[in-house]
């Protein structure tokens, strides 16, 4: 496609159902990442895709969290468990291969936990 | 990780002012990206610019890799430009972009 895309743009869910986030990223871009962003904050890097190997899961808030990217392009985010504090702006980004870095920006997906 | 601080916070211009925004870093970077985040949350890239001056339209930035900033020039301010503006680091030795907090820029007519 031209562009990242995620799906869904908005995702409401109960306290401690399970969650799963999509992103497709632009298509022949190796390098792709997981950010959140909570309201009126700053971008927090979660997890850093090479191909479908992670080489950096430091940002993943907790076990909750887990990321997996399948055939080089697809990456799912899933969040069990749903707490009120993952309320928040899930952004995907991807770029080529290093050291060609200039991420590029999907939509996002807003997520609100009741 | 580094620390990435971006000045001034809030910005209020008039339209058809100029404005300068600051990105500092505290480590060698090889790579520099400028966005802005409109109203509808959506980040678009600006400026990819490890070093030297770049332009684009009003649009310019200079980055001075030694000195460890990056400068982000408006001119011309239109109410368009409104919106949160963000700068990201990628250090050397890593693979994680570090995000400054922004500047929220409001352009009145």
């Amino acid at each position: 496609g031209a562009g990242v895309s995620q799906s869904p743009s908005n995702k409401v869910t109960e306290k401690g159902k399970d969650v799963e986030l999509r992103c497709d990223p632009i298509s022949g871009h190796t390098a792709l990442y997981w950010y959140r962003q909570s309201l009126g904050q700053g971008l927090e890097f979660l997890i850093y895709f090479q191909g479908n190997s992670a080489p950096d899961k430091s940002g993943l808030p907790s076990d909750r969290f887990s990321a997996e990217r399948t055939g080089g392009s697809v990456s799912t985010l899933t969040i069990q468990r749903t707490q009120q504090e993952d309320s928040a702006v899930y952004l995907c980004a991807s770029s080529l291969r290093p050291p060609y870095n200039e991420q590029f920006f999907g939509p996002g997906t807003r997520l609100t936990v009741l | 990780g580094i620390q990435v601080e971006q000045s001034p916070p809030d910005l209020i211009l008039q339209e058809g002012a100029n404005s300068t925004l600051r990105c500092n870093f505290s480590d060698s970077v090889n790579n520099l990206q400028w966005f802005h985040q409109n109203p509808w949350g959506q980040l678009i890239n600006l400026f990819y610019i490890p070093s030297g001056t770049k332009q684009n339209g009003r649009l310019s930035a200079t980055t001075v890799a030694t000195e460890r900033y990056s400068l982000l020039y408006i001119s011309s301010s239109q109410t368009t430009d409104s919106g949160v503006y963000f700068c990201a680091a990628l250090v050397n030795t890593g693979n994680q972009f570090y995000f400054g907090t922004g500047t929220s820029l409001t352009v009145i007519p």
